[in-house]
């Protein structure tokens, strides 16, 4: 019953540094999310693939990229991390396509350190 | 003006007490509707699904009013593990790709006590 899973669940960075946050899920959803989510603040979406193949950006997507590897796979890059990056991480999918008014279902999440 | 607002609490209930809350969205666009629930440092989970004839779900029940733009939630006879923060969030159909978008109120925290 994996469902969503993210990794690393923890991460330590220096600013600077680089690094791929991995995100599968093992429901065969056509689309999958990145969020992160701040102290005090709602979840807020950085980049979304409505299918396989395509990537578009949401509400703050500066300073980071995304792949969709495949229809299991879902990642997010950080090129140069930044202080301001610092926060936690939530991978989510869903059936999307016709069915588009069905709910996301949430990684546990990664929480990302940056110094 | 936020598109998605609840009111943040804490709302502090005693055990076996009702709680409930709003939410208030702003675009008339808005397709569906869930409540889902955040533990501390944890994922969210969807709680429920909210339809336009409202619905219940055991202790919780869900009402949409589309005419004010605004979804509750009741929770009756609540327990010590009903603590939580609850998300409002509103799904919109993206028309240009073939996905959809959430966006999630900052959250309603709720905390019981005996």
């Amino acid at each position: 019953n994996a469902g969503v899973t993210q990794t690393p669940k923890f991460q330590v960075l220096k600013t600077g540094q680089s690094m791929t946050l991995q995100c599968a899920q093992d429901m065969n959803h056509n689309s999958m999310y990145w969020y992160r989510q701040d102290p005090g603040m709602g979840l807020r979406l950085i980049y979304y693939s409505a299918s396989e193949g395509t990537t578009d950006k949401g509400e703050v997507p500066n300073g980071y990229n995304v792949s969709r590897l495949n229809k299991r796979e879902f990642s997010l890059r950080l090129e140069s991390a930044a202080p301001s990056q610092t926060s936690v991480y939530f991978c989510a999918s869903s059936s999307g396509g016709a069915r588009r008014n069905q709910p996301q279902h949430f990684g546990d999440g990664t929480r990302l350190s940056i110094l | 003006r936020k598109e998605v607002e609840q009111d943040p609490g804490p709302f502090n209930v005693p055990e076996g007490a009702t709680v409930a809350f709003n939410c208030t969205y702003s675009n008339s666009a808005s397709q569906s509707f869930f409540w889902y629930r955040q533990d501390c440092r944890k994922e969210p989970k969807l709680l429920m699904s909210v339809y336009s004839s409202g619905n219940e779900d055991g202790r919780f029940t869900a009402q949409l009013n589309r005419a004010s733009q605004y979804i509750s939630l009741l929770i009756r006879d609540s327990k010590l593990s009903d603590s939580a923060t609850y998300l409002c969030v509103v799904n919109y159909i993206l028309i240009k790709a073939a996905g959809n978008k959430l966006t999630f109120g900052g959250g309603t925290r709720v905390l019981v006590k005996p």
